[in-house]
């Protein structure tokens, strides 16, 4: 099975602040890595799928880059609704897995 | 508009049974894979299970694995997932997720608003 593990567990940040969350595959996944945002209480929310490919209605500030074992999701200037919990996820092989995720907080 | 609305979750003892569904709409059912991902309490999201878009392959957790399956109806568009020997870790938020694709290799792009299952004597 692979395992995914994000970096770091926790962050504390500023508006208007660069954030990059990095995920590490434990064997390779090509680009079949996803990335998730979470609020608490509310089902999660797709933002980048395929790596780099930005979902749909997702601000142009997030972005995602990577293949292989080694990605990053990037949030070039941090807005107030994006404090919230994020996970990356392998789609590469079953059984899926997601990493631990990365909760970004105020500073 | 679309959209996954889980019903069936609530509290059972260990050793219990219960069955989810996740009501499509606003979307071809049929044309998509569909998953469960679920999260126990304070922790982190958990992939469950996935089914192809007509049911013919389905993949499981090796924590679910033979005590829950995956099942679609595609004609009334719903998904469902029977549970069976249910334990207390399995105790956690249960999400019905759209694939955005029929095999489930580009993630998940609509969610329900999830059901919870309580595994408790």
């Amino acid at each position: 099975d692979i395992q995914m593990t994000q970096s770091p567990s926790s962050l504390s940040a500023s508006v208007g602040d660069r954030v990059t969350i990095t995920c590490r595959a434990s064997q390779s996944i090509n680009s079949y890595l996803n990335w998730y945002q979470q609020k608490p209480g509310k089902a999660p929310n797709l933002l980048i799928y395929t790596a780099s490919s930005l979902q749909s209605g997702v601000p142009s500030r997030f972005s995602g880059s990577g293949s292989g074992t080694d990605f990053t999701l990037t949030i070039s200037s941090l807005q107030p609704e994006d404090f919230a919990t994020y996970y990356c996820q392998q789609s590469y092989s079953t059984p899926q897995s997601f990493g631990q995720g990365t909760r970004l907080e105020i500073k | 508009q679309v959209q996954l609305v889980e019903s069936g979750g609530g509290v059972v003892q260990p050793g219990g049974s219960l069955r989810l569904s996740c009501a499509a709409s606003g979307f071809t059912f049929s044309s998509y894979g569909m998953e469960w991902v679920r999260q126990a309490p304070g922790k982190g999201l958990e992939w469950v299970t996935f089914i192809r878009y007509d049911g013919s392959k389905k993949y499981y957790a090796d924590s679910v694995k033979g005590r829950f399956t995956i099942s679609r109806d595609n004609s009334k568009n719903t998904l469902y997932l029977q549970m069976n020997s249910l334990r207390v870790e399995d105790t956690a938020v249960y999400y019905c997720a759209k694939g955005r694709d029929s095999n489930g290799h580009y993630g998940m792009d609509v969610w329900g608003q999830g059901t919870s299952v309580t595994v408790s004597s």
